[in-house]
């Protein structure tokens, strides 16, 4: 079946500029997740919906970032007044129970 | 906060020979561990996973095992294959929230 999908793949950006990364999660999965990987590191936890509880915020890393679930379905991540230091890699996942899959991330280049 | 530390950070085994990752966590109430398999320019993939009312779980050549009390867990991988060449992350998560800490990968290199 379908997995995970991310879009853009890539998103080249100029710093100051707003981004909007999209999520599509797998169907029926009542969970949704970002992080995110900067280069050779390991993953962070962003933030984490599940059903129509309020979201978990805590890993976001400042004001600038926020996302949102529409339809309990596609997720956008948004990235306000992007800084050279937002550059990595973000990573969405989905999940029924525990087991989580993910997506091909989306590469975002600050320059 | 929850820590999980993962060691190697890199590992090179010759085909064939099998491959052991550790990780020991933190957060004692954590009960679920995945791990995964991220190849170059890819998600990360599940592999296995285990929770913590059982000590060890097994699919085909690869193995999970699990020490709730020293707080820490271990992959095996039997028999390896080039293919098998990746990076692998250790996670850990509680019952109360969804979120997955991860480890810092092992980079995995299997010589033909």
């Amino acid at each position: 079946g379908a997995g995970v999908s991310q879009s853009p793949s890539n998103k080249v950006t100029e710093k100051g500029k707003d981004v909007e990364l999209r999520c599509d999660p797998i169907s029926g999965h009542t969970a949704l997740y970002w992080y995110r990987q900067s280069l050779g590191q390991g993953l962070e936890f962003l933030i984490y919906f599940q059903g129509n509880s309020a979201p978990d915020k805590s890993g976001l890393p400042s004001d600038r970032f926020s996302a949102e679930r529409t339809g309990g379905s596609v997720s956008t991540l948004t990235i306000q007044r992007t800084q050279q230091e937002d550059s990595a890699v973000y990573l969405c996942a989905s999940s029924l129970y525990r087991e989580q899959y993910f997506g091909p991330g989306t590469r975002l280049t600050v320059t | 906060g929850e820590n999980v530390e993962q060691h190697p950070s890199t590992l090179s085994v010759q085909e064939g020979d099998s491959a052991v990752i550790k990780c020991t966590y933190s957060d004692s109430a954590s009960n679920y561990f995945p791990w995964y398999k991220q190849e170059l320019g890819k998600g990360p993939q599940l592999i296995i996973d285990i929770r913590s009312n059982v000590g060890e779980k097994k699919d085909q050549r690869i193995a999970v095992t699990l020490n709730k009390t020293a707080k820490h867990f271990s992959l095996h991988i039997t028999e390896t294959q080039p293919e098998d060449s990746a990076v692998y992350f250790c996670a850990a998560s509680r019952d109360n929230t969804g979120k997955l800490i991860f480890g810092q990968g092992t980079t995995l290199q299997v010589k033909p």
